[in-house]
């Protein structure tokens, strides 16, 4: 497609909850970027992949996150008995690797945890 | 990493320039400085980046100081559709990633 497309949209997920979130990147961009955004605040980095392999994880915040990228393309960031605290919209981003063309975003998975 | 300083907020008319600062005093020789925007319920969305020379595309102008502590966005005539929040990151050249801060929201108004 012509850009990243996330889904779902919305979810709605109990406490206690797992929820995968699930990322399309450029066709062949090979950098790929995960970041978390609360209410007011600009995102925050979580994790970066660069085809398969996952460069930095410095970014999540526990071990109930967990990010996979599996044949270098689409993504799925996974959050274990969710708390009311990762509410939150998340936001991935791909780039071809060439810096001068920027990121480019998806619109993100707003994440509602009641 | 560089830290910026940008205001708050901003209003501006619709159809005048909208000029958007950005303080970025601790960056690094090799950083570049680059500016997205974020309209309600999107992603961010790349606008341009420069190194020391003032550069232009057709989204927007970027004025960088030569002590390269300072930069300036210029969108030369701002729309409804221009409202948005404003980030400002200086990042090196190679891949990794993106620092965000809390940016300038732009109200522009009719």
């Amino acid at each position: 497609g012509a850009g990243v497309s996330q889904s779902p949209r919305y979810k709605v997920a109990k406490r206690g909850q797992d929820v995968a979130l699930r990322c399309d990147p450029i066709s062949g961009h090979v950098s790929l970027f995960w970041y978390q955004q609360a209410l007011g605040q600009g995102p925050e980095f979580l994790t970066y992949f660069q085809n398969e392999a996952q460069l930095d994880k410095s970014g999540l915040p526990s071990d109930r996150f967990f990010a996979e990228r599996p044949e270098g393309s689409v993504s799925t960031l996974k959050i274990q008995r969710t708390q009311q605290e990762d509410s939150a919209v998340y936001l991935c981003a791909s780039s071809s690797g060439h810096f001068y063309y920027g990121y480019t975003f998806g619109s993100g998975t707003r994440l509602t945890v009641v | 990493d560089a830290k910026t300083t940008q205001p708050p907020s901003m209003d501006c008319a619709e159809g005048r320039a909208a000029n958007l600062p950005c303080n970025h005093s601790t960056i690094s020789g090799n950083e570049y400085v680059y500016w997205y925007r974020q309209i309600h319920s999107q992603g961010p969305q790349y606008i341009i980046h420069g190194l020391k020379n003032n550069e232009t595309n057709e989204m927007a102008s970027l004025i960088i100081t030569e002590d390269r502590k300072s930069s300036t966005l210029i969108l030369p005539h701002a729309t409804l559709r221009d409202t948005a929040v404003y980030y400002c990151l200086p990042k090196g050249g190679s891949q990794g990633n993106l620092i965000f801060g809390k940016g300038t929201k732009l109200s522009v108004k009719p």
